[in-house]
């Protein structure tokens, strides 16, 4: 899991409610990522930021919110418009497109 | 545009026997590529990976791929199965051409189960 800490492994939350899981990372990697992992389905790709105060939405951003006002931290915003948000959830960090990426343990969120 | 199938959903092999898993890539220019390997609940490992040098790639835990530019394949080997190598495994494309959002495609997985 390298210098990358996701919290908390896992969470619950009733339905309607906005959750934000957290990512930090002391690599001193430019770039960071949001990955959905359903099973069957590998990683899909939810926001990606290649630097500060700048983010880009990836495959389905929809019901998704981030921010990154530091380096090291990128939170994921799973909102009450994301229609079916139970599933695990998986950050990165890299330097930079086409590169490899670095994962977090990930978070396990439950919704009911 | 790069797109990556990973050959089977599901691998089974006895342990001490060798595991193969199957990997293609489609790409427009010379890509990377990589193999993640995931134990349950668990973020993704990075095994080895392919920039353009040596086509056969070591990587950790005795595990192994060749670059197979004519037949656009990166198989994952490794002669002795253990126990703890039961696992999902994702094969991974770069074409550093931007395609994609972040220039990444994942494979879906192959599940590799070990019998005693």
């Amino acid at each position: 899991d390298g210098g990358i800490t996701q919290s908390p492994k896992y969470l619950f939350r009733k339905e309607g409610q906005n959750v934000t899981l957290s990512c930090e990372q002391n690599l001193n990697h430019d770039a960071m990522y949001w990955y959905r992992q359903d099973p069957g389905q590998g990683l899909r790709l939810i926001y990606y930021s290649q630097i500060v105060n700048d983010f880009q939405k990836g495959d389905i951003a929809e019901g998704y919110s981030v921010s990154r006002e530091k380096k090291e931290s990128f939170p994921l915003t799973v909102t009450s418009a994301q229609k079916n948000p139970t599933a695990f959830y998986l950050c990165a960090s890299g330097y930079g497109q086409n590169y490899e990426q670095y994962f977090g343990p990930g978070t396990r969120l439950t919704v009911t | 545009a790069q797109s990556v199938t990973q050959l089977d959903s599901h691998v089974s092999v006895s342990e001490g026997t060798p595991v193969l898993l199957r990997c293609n890539y489609s790409s427009s220019y010379s890509p990377s590529l990589f193999w993640y390997v995931q134990h349950p609940n668990k973020g993704l490992q990075l095994l080895l990976k392919y920039t353009s040098a040596a086509t056969l790639v070591k990587g950790i835990n005795g595990f192994e791929a060749e670059f197979k530019k004519s037949e656009t394949s990166f198989h994952l080997t490794k002669p002795s199965a253990h126990m703890s190598d039961a696992a999902e495994y994702f094969c991974v494309v770069s074409d550093r051409s931007g395609g994609g959002a972040d220039g990444l495609t994942f494979g879906k997985g192959t599940h590799l189960i070990i019998q005693p």
